[in-house]
């Protein structure tokens, strides 16, 4: 069982849905969770970032976690066409910056104009 | 505010033969990280420094991978001799580590290796 478990999609919407992206995870070390997006061919960008269990709201993106399950989501509102991308879910045990993340596989976004 | 910079942004080589990767980090970040991505999957984690010293390698190939960053900014990842699976995007990203409850790390493009 890999640590960080992440369908790879691909996820196809039409424009103005509400989606839904979601990992699991097996390490109940793992205490801060991130989303990334990465277009292809470039490097992957922070989209959120969360410690506690909860919601986290930013703009038309929420993150929610679920430590108890060990279950995380990100939502994206009102989606456009610019947020085609593959979506990742990154974990880590002491903080985005102390030390390295382990990473999901991906889910690939489609959204349709 | 500059990127995380990387060169070469491709590369073609034949099995066997030697490899190597340039990064610089975001001005100020101490820490620094050497990822590869393969084809399909999530980054994983090769090697991370702190400074210009090792904090965790234990997912490097040593017996083919070598990483270093000397004085404590730019960093090298080498491949020698390179395999077929080695075929990936290497990607470098830093972070200044102020705050764990705040800090990120910052990718950079990456480089696409094609091992033929």
């Amino acid at each position: 069982q890999k640590e960080v478990e992440q369908d790879p999609g691909p996820l196809s919407v039409p424009e103005g849905a509400i989606v839904s992206l979601n990992c699991t995870y097996s390490n109940s070390a793992f205490q801060y969770f991130m989303w990334y997006r990465q277009y292809s061919r470039k490097g992957p960008e922070l989209l959120m970032y969360t410690y506690s269990s909860g919601n986290k709201e930013d703009g038309r993106f929420t993150a929610q976690v679920d430590k108890s399950s060990k279950y995380i989501s990100l939502f994206i509102r009102d989606s456009q066409p610019s947020d085609s991308a593959t979506y990742l879910c990154a974990m880590t045990y002491s903080g985005g910056g102390a030390d390295g993340l382990t990473f999901g596989k991906g889910t690939h976004l489609i959204i349709q104009p | 505010e500059a990127g995380v910079a990387q060169s070469p942004r491709y590369k073609i080589i034949e099995k066997r033969q030697s490899v190597a990767f340039w990064c610089n980090p975001i001005s100020g970040h101490a820490t620094l990280y050497w990822y590869q991505q393969i084809l399909g999957q999530g980054p994983k984690l090769l090697i991370q420094f702190q400074n210009n010293g090792v904090v965790d390698d234990s997912q490097l190939p040593k017996d083919r991978f070598s990483a270093e960053r000397l004085k404590g900014v730019d960093s090298t990842l080498k491949i020698q001799p390179a395999k077929l699976e080695d075929s990936a995007v290497y990607l470098c990203a830093s972070s200044l580590v102020v705050s764990r409850t705040t800090d990120t790390q910052y990718f950079g493009p990456g480089t696409r290796l094609t091992v033929l």
